[in-house]
């Protein structure tokens, strides 16, 4: 079936380096996607969102590229600091409405970022 | 105000217990949903309440009884539940049931069946 998956399970890096996390998707109907943080023995906390009509998004020190061609989705971080260590989830939310899968947010397997001091 | 407030932070409980998990929001939205996350997985939908009424059941085994009793609760009752649902409860929410709703989560209920 579709899925939202990712590249690479870990990632480790030193802090004030920039980070890239990366995300493939395999539903071409997909439209909105999310990016969400999850530290250890919490909920997901909302990182930042694109919609399919955008190819980039910028926030805090965060930045999400959204490539439609190979459908592939990436979140950045800029100067990484070890409080962004956690589980990275990309989730993808689609669907027609009155269809099964509408409104359904779709996560990926997620990507654990370790920042060494 | 972006939160989702799930009580009790954790639940132990025995397979014949009955137990109730809570989900609360204050942000007006009206799409709640339940998901459940095993250790190193993502979260999974369980789930979805639109307007206090049920639209998605991921087909969840009956020991599991959602409830929305208004618009800003969201109740999860338990019910001889089996070692393996020991699991992380997710409650979320989102301004509407729709494609491309932002969705908060809350810190969730870490269950053990005992």
């Amino acid at each position: 079936g579709e899925s939202v998956g990712l590249h690479l399970p870990t990632l480790s890096v030193q802090e004030g380096d920039n980070s890239i996390i990366n995300c493939a998707y395999s539903n071409s109907a997909s439209d909105y996607f999310i990016w969400y943080k999850q530290e250890s023995g919490k909920g997901p906390q909302f990182i930042i969102d694109i919609r399919s009509n955008m190819d980039k998004r910028q926030g805090q020190r965060v930045t999400v590229l959204l490539n439609k061609t190979v459908k592939h989705l990436s979140l950045q971080i800029a100067a990484t600091q070890p409080g962004d260590s956690a589980v990275y989830f990309c989730a993808e939310n689609w669907g027609r409405a009155g269809g099964t899968s509408y409104g359904k947010l779709t996560f990926g397997q997620g990507t654990i970022l370790t920042v060494h001091p | 105000d972006t939160e989702v407030t799930q009580t009790p932070k954790h639940l132990v409980m025995g397979m014949t217990n009955k137990k109730s998990l809570k989900c609360e929001q204050h942000m007006g939205h009206r799409a709640m949903y339940w998901y459940k996350q095993k250790a190193k997985k993502p979260p999974e939908l369980m789930f979805v309440y639109s307007y206090e009424k049920l639209s998605i059941n991921e087909s969840v085994p009956s020991r599991f009884s959602p409830e929305c009793p208004n618009s800003s609760l969201l109740n999860l009752h338990l019910h001889a539940l089996q070692p393996e649902d020991s699991a992380l409860y997710l409650c979320a929410s989102s301004q509407e049931w729709r494609q491309g709703a932002k969705a908060f989560f809350g810190q969730g209920t870490r269950l053990t069946v005992v």
